[in-house]
């Protein structure tokens, strides 16, 4: 399959400051990337759907000043979490669309697991 | 609202029993439909898609779609405790586009 890192993979910092969490599709170009959080014993809940070159979109409930996301080229986009608070600790994950083995589907990084104090 | 619906679990079967892992959509329209395993602390990974009525095989698992129940489930055969895990089913209207994710079934493989 498809390959997707992530990093950092974990990160602990003080309230307030500011995180950011960089997607690469390793092996493909990924025209688009989703971004998800994940709560402990919860499922998988999209944040937001970026596209190379263009503003990402949202999903409803989710601060775009917040979570601001950047997609600058086919193969990185990154989530950077302002100001944050222990209420955004959460695992954070990016998917990459893209085309293997001749189907077009989604592929997971290996998520960022996100401690606010 | 599209909905993707799963029993949360944890499903409970012995090691070498075959494990039936099932999920409901809403969505009428909905094209393309994937099973992701999930380990605990880690990200999902891809099991299976499947976009046609009927079965679909690989290895151990099974995929299987009726569109006009709005039904898909997962078997898996010869049930290994390296299998426990979440199992996540997810919709899609076209493949590759949003996923909508159920809340997925917490299996359990017993030696």
């Amino acid at each position: 399959g498809a390959v997707v890192s992530q990093h950092p993979s974990r990160v602990i910092c003080k309230s307030g400051t500011s995180v950011k969490i960089e997607c690469r599709s390793l092996d493909f170009q990924a025209t688009t990337m989703f971004w998800y959080r994940q709560f402990p014993k919860q499922s998988l809940m999209l944040m937001a759907t970026s596209n190379e070159g263009s503003k990402a979109t949202y999903e409803q409930g989710v601060e775009k000043d917040k979570f601001l996301i950047n997609h600058a080229s086919l193969t990185l986009s990154t989530l950077t979490v302002t100001s944050a608070h222990p209420e955004d600790s959460s695992f954070y994950i990016c998917s990459s669309r893209g085309l293997a083995g001749g189907t077009d589907t989604q592929y997971f990084g290996p998520g960022t697991r996100l401690t606010v104090l | 609202q599209k909905e993707v619906e799963q029993n949360s679990g944890p499903l409970s079967v012995p090691e070498g029993a075959i494990a039936s892992l099932n999920c409901t959509y809403s969505d009428r329209g909905s094209q393309s439909f994937f099973w992701y395993r999930q380990y605990s602390g880690k990200s999902p990974e891809l099991i299976m898609s499947i976009y046609s009525n009927g079965d679909k095989e690989d290895g151990r698992f099974t995929a299987q779609l009726n569109k006009a129940s709005q039904y898909v489930s997962l078997l898996i055969r010869d049930s290994q405790p390296s299998d426990s895990a979440t199992y996540l089913c997810a919709v899609s209207s076209n493949a590759g586009n949003m996923l909508t994710f159920g809340g997925g079934t917490r299996l359990m493989v017993k030696p």
